[in-house]
């Protein structure tokens, strides 16, 4: 049981360049979650899945764009990066809405230059 | 806006309980308190949960207090393991978890 597990683990990207953060799990959960975090910030939440196909924006949603085509992945996608996305996307997952049981990946490490 | 306050950091020797705390006094009735934590820079992990009672499991206590605006996570006996960015948050059981800034424990040998 691998858990939630994010591709790659770090990446350097040039202004305007395009890339798709993976995420899988492996615990046949329907929701799925994408983090960012920011120096010394908390955690704040891009998009939410609660289903393949179903999906609705978080607090900080601009610049990313994400699907769900099966309950296993939910990639993010950035399609014009910008040095303000420079930051740490975590990926997480539960069983139901219940907030206690989010399971937590092991984060991308990104840089925009 | 913020629902809760936490201390931005606090320390600990090994051994001792570590006690942290936080404010919300805003709270609503059908709202829980939640506690993460983040070890360095890994995802967050779920401590523990409450509504109003107060709350044990293997990891930690959660005292609520009776009017509900305040509570505090208490880690019984500190390892340096614990040594992590912990997180209050206050929500509704369905809604999204909103991370603030949180409390840095130290925990010292």
């Amino acid at each position: 049981n691998a858990g939630v597990t994010q591709t790659p683990k770090f990446r350097i990207l040039k202004i305007g360049q395009s890339m798709t953060l993976q995420c899988t799990q492996d615990m046949n959960h329907n929701y799925m979650y994408w983090y960012r975090q920011d120096p010394g910030m908390g955690l704040k939440l891009i998009y939410y899945s609660v289903g393949a196909g179903i999906t609705d924006k978080g607090e900080v949603p601009n610049g990313y764009n994400v699907s769900r085509s099966t309950t296993e992945d939910f990639p993010l996608r950035l399609e014009l990066a910008a040095p303000s996305q420079t930051s740490v996307y975590f990926c997480a997952s539960s069983y139901g809405d219940r907030n206690e049981k989010l399971f937590f990946g092991s984060g991308t490490q990104l840089s925009v230059l | 806006d913020a629902k809760t306050t936490q201390p931005p950091s606090m320390d600990c020797a090994e051994g001792r309980a570590a006690n942290l705390p936080c404010n919300h006094s805003t709270i609503s009735g059908n709202e829980y308190v939640y506690w993460y934590r983040q070890i360095h820079s890994q995802g967050p992990q779920y401590i523990i949960h409450g509504l109003k009672n107060n709350e044990t499991n293997e990891m930690a206590s959660l005292i609520i207090t009776e009017d509900r605006k305040s509570s505090t996570l208490i880690l019984p006996h500190a390892t340096l393991r614990d040594t992590a960015v912990y997180y209050c948050i206050v929500t509704r059981r369905s809604d999204k978890l909103i991370f603030g800034t949180g409390t840095r424990l130290q925990v010292f040998p």
